[in-house]
């Protein structure tokens, strides 16, 4: 059971257009959501993050857009730039006691043509 | 400061043999986690320590694949009799904190193709 599922599975956007991510989550008692971007041949890194208390972050030409009644999160890149072409992957925060566990979704790759 | 480190990068194996995965976490971080990335999928969590302890190894086929960290600092896993279906990239993080606002670093992977 998937429990954070991402929208498109893959996205084209030309340079300097804004592309928007979906993302969404199953279980209510998640309560932070890191975002890791990925590229080939590399690990993920963390990019940018939103607690449920938040209903925005911002980072730059990055924002997280949160709705928790909704259970959905959605990533904003402004004047996108063909650096920006990676793969990008919403995960959640599961604490279960003393025991805290990511999960991630299965990502968007994200192309940003010239 | 170095990153996290893997070795080896790539393997190849044919099923039924048993290959090992290294781990040289950030220095002074004191968590580490086992992550297997299949193709075009997210990261899934294997295993993770707080300094030599398993905190949670549920996701672990314990029948095949092991996990240490004996000192609390380099880690190693370990398949013993590889499947295809194994067949991903086995991604290595560690955090300096504990809880859900750690900040977790990924080495760079091992792609792990077993025919």
């Amino acid at each position: 059971q998937q429990q954070v599922r991402q929208s498109p599975q893959s996205l084209t956007v030309w340079e300097g257009e804004t592309a928007i991510l979906n993302c969404s989550y199953e279980d209510s008692t998640f309560n932070y959501f890191p975002w890791y971007q990925q590229f080939p041949g590399e690990g993920p890194a963390l990019l940018i993050s939103i607690s449920s208390v938040s209903d925005k972050k911002e980072d730059g030409r990055f924002t997280i857009f949160f709705n928790k009644r909704e259970k959905k999160l959605s990533l904003h890149i402004t004047d996108s730039q063909p650096g920006d072409s990676a793969t990008y992957f919403c995960a959640a925060f599961l604490s279960g006691g003393s025991n805290y566990k990511l999960t991630f979704g299965k990502g968007t790759l994200l192309t940003v043509t010239p | 400061e170095a990153g996290v480190t893997q070795s080896p990068r790539y393997a190849v194996l044919q099923e039924g043999q048993a290959v090992s995965f290294w781990c040289d976490p950030i220095s002074g971080h004191d968590t580490l986690y086992w992550y297997q990335q299949p193709r075009d999928q997210g990261p899934q969590l294997l295993v993770y320590f707080r300094d030599e302890a398993v905190i949670d190894n549920s996701q672990l086929p314990s029948d095949r694949f092991s996990a240490v960290r004996p000192k609390g600092t380099n880690s190693t896993l370990k398949i013993q009799s590889a499947k295809q279906g194994d067949t991903a990239t086995y991604l290595c993080a560690s955090s300096s904190d504990w809880g859900i606002y750690a900040e977790q670093f990924f080495g760079p992977g091992t792609r792990l193709t077993v025919l």
